[in-house]
């Protein structure tokens, strides 16, 4: 059974940092792209970040760039997500989610979420 | 940047009603589409994709069309589990979601 279990989440203040990870298991984690999907209280789904199986390829929303940096340890079947200099605006919960087999980016797997919030 | 518009924003239905919602791009994303499901407090679950292919296990009452710019989510018989709000995502050119179509029965 494939499972996503993100952690990393919690209450930061504004300039601050965090890192998410997510653990992955029940797939070969090292053949997949995967992805951050985050989504504000109340609100819709926005794309973050996604890394490819290697981490030769990786992408950015514009609302992040250079502020988030997106990694993966496919030895400890892991994905990371980096966040610096966070705003209000970041407050959401982050999921990670897999990639299709195909190696296209609609996602079947998905974690529970973690919680970012980003207050004083 | 490709930007997603579904309509309506909020849709309200009996059981056992054909419901259809739409998502437009802002440029041509061929059939690079998804729909998504999404209760209060999970994730969401992946219904189609592809534009028109309909995910293992997901009730056949779910149909998918639409190619380029307009996509069409259609529940033949609207079911009281039904109740949700359902997002279109592209992935042509990087991704993107619609801000999605909230299903009240």
């Amino acid at each position: 059974e494939v499972q996503l279990v993100e952690s990393g989440g919690g209450l930061v203040q504004p300039g601050g940092s965090l890192r998410l990870s997510c653990v992955a298991s029940g797939f070969t984690f090292s053949a997949y792209s995967m992805n951050w999907v985050r989504q504000a209280p109340g609100k819709g789904l926005e794309w973050v970040s996604t890394i490819s199986s290697s981490s030769n390829t990786i992408y950015y929303a514009d609302s992040v760039k250079g502020r988030f940096t997106i990694s993966r340890d496919n030895d400890k079947n892991s994905l990371y997500l980096q966040m610096n200099s966070l705003g209000a605006e970041d407050t959401a919960v982050y999921y990670c989610a897999r990639s299709s087999a195909g190696g296209n980016y609609e996602f079947i797997y998905w974690g529970q979420g973690t919680l970012v919030t980003v207050s004083s | 940047d490709i930007q997603m518009t579904q309509s309506p924003s909020t849709l309200s239905a009996s059981v056992g009603d054909r419901v259809t919602f739409t998502c437009r791009a802002s440029q041509s994303i061929s059939s690079w589409l998804a729909w998504y499901q999404q209760k209060p407090g999970k994730a969401p679950k992946l219904l189609i994709y592809k534009a028109s292919r309909l995910q293992s296990g997901v009730p056949s009452r779910f149909s998918g069309s639409g190619s380029g710019t307009e996509f069409t989510l259609t529940i033949s018989s609207l079911q009281p589990d039904d109740s949700a709000t359902y997002f279109c995502q592209q992935y042509n050119t990087y991704l993107t979601f619609g801000q999605g179509t909230k299903v009240e029965i």
